[in-house]
């Protein structure tokens, strides 16, 4: 069985300020990790994902996370904040192995960006 | 590329009535798409997955008759909520993945369901 979790609820910064939101997993075979951000009213979009290969992924609009196996985390970072950036951020892991794509979620980020 | 559409995106109905909401992927085939339901302020909860062709694989707990899928194209699937009830009332969410690219899902845009 996999799962996720995402410490800190809410996360608030300063704009232009480093954006740090924390992910943990667990999984029994190596896992697909993904970050998802989601706007007011509206669907997912996705960030970056991690498959195989290079642990530090870049994703769009600056974000990047890096695979640590080691310490089961997937950490999702950005050097400076923008007031664009304020949404809820999911992580969610898939184990391609046993149960293809299906997802399972974090409980989900808020950031707030202060200007 | 990978753009999943929902219609419609808000919808009100008496309770008692059936409402159907459509997911389709625009650029791809999906073999699978996923629904979830998503209440305020949590995050995504699956509901079921759709296969193109066959029966709906339901998560536990989830009623198969109140919620009925239907994946009858490899672009389409659609989820209709049968007699509706104001506890029904929520954000609903599909995904999709790409026939043979199977290790990414596309979320389409949401559909708030509000029952009265």
């Amino acid at each position: 069985a996999q799962s996720v979790t995402q410490l800190g609820s809410h996360v608030s910064v300063s704009e232009g300020a480093l954006v740090l939101l924390r992910c943990n997993y667990s999984s029994s075979v190596p896992p697909y990790l993904f970050w998802y951000v989601q706007y007011p009213n509206q669907g997912l979009q996705l960030l970056l994902k991690y498959t195989t290969g290079a642990t530090l992924v870049k994703g769009i609009n600056g974000f990047e996370a890096e695979f640590k196996k080691s310490e089961t985390s997937f950490h999702l970072t950005k050097p400076s904040a923008h007031m664009s950036d304020a949404a809820e951020y999911f992580c969610a892991v898939s184990d391609q192995e046993t149960s293809g794509s299906r997802l399972t979620f974090g409980e989900g980020t808020q950031l707030t960006v202060n200007p | 590329g990978a753009v999943v559409s929902q219609h419609p995106s808000w919808v009100i109905c008496k309770s008692g009535t059936s409402v159907k909401i459509e997911c389709r992927s625009l650029d791809f085939q999906a073999t699978t798409m996923f629904w979830y339901r998503q209440f305020p302020k949590q995050s995504l909860m699956l509901m079921a997955t759709s296969n193109e062709g066959s029966k709906a694989t339901y998560e536990q707990g989830v009623e198969k008759d109140k919620f009925l899928i239907n994946h009858a194209s490899l672009t389409l699937s659609t989820l209709t909520v049968t007699s509706a009830h104001p506890e029904d009332s929520s954000f609903y969410i599909c995904s999709a993945e790409r026939t043979a690219y199977t290790d990414t899902q596309y979320f389409g845009p949401g559909t708030r369901l509000t029952v009265l």
